[in-house]
């Protein structure tokens, strides 16, 4: 069936370091990745998200990249700073079905001051 | 501003016992959605409704059922909860196709 791969299942860096978190799918027909930010004891939150039309959106410190072909996307994060420290989800989805989301099962990042 | 809301943040119940969780949401979103999320499983779907009396399995649908009466609120139902069960479900609604907005959670204890 459908899948979405995240890696690293965590990810420690130092404050003011880089982080980057990499995700596979396998539908074809994905064509919007979305990534959540979800913080200790709270709801996932929309960060960033990114359409198949175009190969990177970025956001301040935070940017998508995205590999059609390869069916690679990836978040990554500059300047990282301590309340960048939660757990981030990717996702896949396609917008000519049902709208459902195959989510990644996680990156749990500390940002180490 | 989008307000999901889900009737209890914590509950605990015994094994065999009929769970009602309830999701709440205000602003007119045709799709709604139950995940339940699990340390290293991520969030996984287990039931979605695109339309008032709609429902469509998800990935995890064994050992749970929805309603969904009105379009504003969209209900999971454990019909016999089992300790496998306890877990956190997330509440999730969409307007189109894109971005989906998450209620606060219910974390579940089964007994």
């Amino acid at each position: 069936g459908e899948n979405v791969e995240q890696h690293p299942s965590t990810l420690s860096v130092q404050e003011g370091d880089s982080a980057v978190i990499k995700c596979t799918y396998s539908d074809s027909a994905s064509n919007y990745f979305p990534w959540y930010k979800q913080e200790l004891g709270k709801r996932p939150q929309l960060i960033i998200d990114i359409r198949s039309n175009v190969g990177e959106k970025k956001d301040q410190r935070i940017a998508v990249t995205l590999n059609k072909t390869a069916k690679h996307f990836s978040l990554h994060i500059t300047e990282t700073q301590p309340e960048d420290s939660a757990v981030y989800f990717c996702a896949a989805s396609s917008t000519s079905g049902t709208y459902k989301y195959i989510f990644g099962t996680g990156t749990r990042l500390k940002v180490l001051a | 501003d989008v307000k999901v809301t889900q009737s209890s943040r914590y509950l605990v119940k015994r094994t065999g016992e009929k769970v009602f969780l309830e999701c709440v949401q205000d602003m007119d979103h045709e799709n709604m959605f139950w995940y339940r999320q699990d340390p290293g499983l991520g969030l996984r779907l287990i039931y979605f409704s695109y339309d008032v009396k709609m429902k469509e399995k998800g990935d995890i649908p064994e050992g749970y059922s929805v309603s969904r009466e009105k379009k504003e609120r969209f209900s999971l139902i454990l019909e016999s909860a089992s300790t496998n069960q306890t877990s956190m479900y997330l509440c999730a609604t969409t307007t189109g196709r894109e971005t989906q907005y998450f209620g606060p959670g219910t974390r579940l204890l089964v007994l």
